[in-house]
Order: C-alpha cells, then structure tokens, then sequence
C-alpha cells in the first residue's frame, strides 16, 4: 500500500523539551514537505526538502529543524525555541519540485503538557 | 505575495442539493490550481486540479470552474451528500518568500444536512 505514513498520532510536549515527528514515504517521491495547520487557518509551510540531504525553509520555519537522510524520510523536530508548538503538522510528498499536487499524511497532533 | 482567500468560512446545504465553494486569489502569474477535502482530524485528499490553460475541467460530481479575469476560482459538488462534509480548501501555485511553492486558503467548512 503506497502513501505517507506520520506517527505517532497525538503527541505531547513538556515545557522546555524537543520532540521529533515521523514521516515516511513509499511513493518514491523526490519533494517532501512539513505543513502547519492551527485551527480556522489555511496550512502554512515549515520546511520542504527537494532532495536527498538538501532543505529549505519555509514561512514559519522558526523554531523547527529537519533532516532529509533518506529519501522516504524527513522527520520534523519540534524544539523547545518553538513558544507556540500546539498545532496539527502535515507532512506531504510530491514527485519533485513544482506545482505537482501535493500527497498528505494522517498528520500528528502535537499538544503541549 | 499571493493571498487565497475564500468568500465564506461556512456552508450549509441541503443532501441532495449542489454546494458551490468560492476561491479569490491575487497573483495573475498563478497557474496551477488544486482542491482539497479535509475531514476532521485527518489529512487533506486531492479532490481536482486545474491548470491556467483551462477555465472548466469535471472529475465524478465536481467540477472546478477557473475564472483568470477576476482571479477566482470555485468547486462546485453535485448532489451533495453526508460524506462530503467537510472543510474544503483551495491552494494556487504561486511564488512566495522567494520560491515557488502552493499557497493555501483558509478553507471552507461544508455542512450537509439531511
């Protein structure tokens, strides 16, 4: 079965403390990218990986940092520099750069304790 | 910059009826344009896309509609039923902070009653 798989589901964060999402694909695809969604709002891009061991920041990239090691991988660490962490986090793939329509995970929702 | 924004935050519609959801957005240069469905607590599902050289295009009871003269975009759903009931959000290709990438809306609820 192809598709991008997020985990965990629910996450929590204590104050002061990294925490590291999962994504991972199968789909072969080149671009990966790591979206967040708070409520009411549109998703506003984290970072975005074109390539193995390449990445870019995107709109709100304070904060996080991600690694793109393997192609169908590129976890997202939330850390303790990120005040405002509570919010749904999408992780989505596209076959390569460009205006290819986007492949979207379950999401993760992080919650801080 | 490219803004998206859509008309209403809400709609309510009748099961049967069809549902039309507006998309404005800014950037005459944008061509490529997608919707999404979201459904509660899961990710968003590629519903149809459209590109800058087309004004219609039809997948199975939607149909994209792209109007570059006023920069507006709208998905309409035929025969709106309970499933399709969801937030729905519109994203234009567009460039933004220096790179090209797909700029979303704040979406629209979709809500179908029987």
């Amino acid at each position: 079965d192809g598709g991008i798989t997020q985990s965990p589901k629910y996450l929590f964060r204590k104050e002061g403390q990294n925490v590291t999402l999962s994504c991972e694909q199968n789909l072969n695809h080149d671009a990966m990218y790591w979206y967040r969604q708070d409520p009411g709002q549109g998703l506003r891009l984290i970072y975005y990986s074109q390539i193995v061991n390449d990445f870019q920041k995107g709109d709100i990239a304070e904060g996080y940092s991600v690694s793109r090691e393997k192609k169908e991988s590129f976890p997202l660490t939330v850390t303790s520099a990120q005040k405002n962490p509570t919010a749904f986090y999408l992780c989505a793939s596209s076959p390569g750069q460009g205006y290819e329509k986007l492949f979207f995970g379950s999401g993760t929702q992080l919650s801080v304790l | 910059g490219e803004n998206v924004g859509l008309h209403l935050p809400t709609l309510s519609v009748q099961e049967g009826d069809n549902s039309i959801i507006n998309c404005a957005y800014s950037n005459s240069a944008s061509d490529y344009f997608i919707w999404y469905k979201q459904e509660s607590g899961k990710g968003p599902q590629f519903i149809i896309d459209i590109r800058s050289n087309m004004d219609k295009r039809q997948g199975q009871r939607v149909t994209v509609l792209l109007n570059k003269t006023v920069k507006h975009l709208s998905l309409q759903i035929a025969a709106t039923q309970p499933g399709d009931s969801a937030v729905y959000f519109c994203a234009v290709a567009g460039r933004s902070g220096g790179y090209n990438k797909l700029i979303f809306g704040a979406g629209t609820r979709l809500a179908v009653h029987p």
